[in-house]
């Protein structure tokens, strides 16, 4: 059974940093492109970042583009996601998926249960 | 950036009742769309993908069409588990929601 657990969310005030984790289980991690994408409270879904299986290749939001790196251990199948500059907007649970393959297909087939990032003074 | 506009906005039905979402794309995306079904406090659902291919374990109730730019989701009938909130996604051009369609009890 494929598994995804978000850890690292809390409240973090504005300009902090902030790095989530996400161990996966049930599959070869090594294999798949895996993202995060985000929700804030009471709104729609928002695709943050991706990585390739092997992170030669990735992809930011505009939105977060120079604040946020996604990154893996593939020896630990863990992703990764290193927040910076964080702002009230950044505020959302923010979920890790994966994808259908190692590249970036963004399509999402499975999904963690996310982990709240609060910013706030 | 593709814009996905998602119609109606909330859906009022009764179980047994058939519904139908929209989803239109401010360019096309050929067949490369999604959908999500989203309960309060739980992560997305995939449905749908590629506008018409059933995820695993789907009940065969859902169904999608569309291509290009207009994308219809139908729930033949309602079932009581299928009140949530769903949201298409394109992955033509890196990978873009839409703001979602609330199906609600009537």
């Amino acid at each position: 059974e494929v598994q995804l657990v978000e850890s690292g969310g809390g409240l973090v005030q504005p300009g902090g940093s902030l790095r989530l984790s996400c161990a996966a289980s049930g599959f070869t991690f090594s294999s798949y492109a895996m993202h995060w994408v985000r929700q804030a409270p009471g709104k729609g879904l928002e695709y943050v970042s991706a990585i390739s299986s092997n992170g030669g290749s990735t992809y930011y939001a505009n939105s977060v583009k120079g604040r946020f790196t996604i990154s893996r251990d593939n020896s630990k199948n863990t992703l990764y996601l290193q927040m910076g500059s964080l702002r009230a907007e950044d505020m959302a649970v923010y979920y890790c998926a994966r994808d259908t393959g190692p590249a970036l297909e963004m399509a999402t087939i499975d999904w963690g249960q996310g982990t709240l990032v609060t910013v706030s003074s | 950036e593709i814009v996905l506009t998602q119609s109606p906005a909330t859906l009022s039905l009764s179980p047994g009742e058939r519904a139908t979402l929209s989803c239109r794309a401010s360019q096309s995306v050929s067949s490369y769309l999604a959908w999500y079904q989203q309960k309060p406090g739980q992560a997305p659902r995939l449905l749908i993908y590629d506008a018409s291919n059933r995820a695993t374990g789907i009940p065969a109730r859902f169904s999608g069409s569309g291509s290009g730019t207009d994308f219809t989701l139908t729930i033949s009938s309602l079932e009581p588990e299928d009140f949530a909130v769903y949201y298409c996604q394109q992955r033509s051009n890196w990978g873009t929601f839409g703001q979602g369609t609330k199906v609600e009890i009537k």
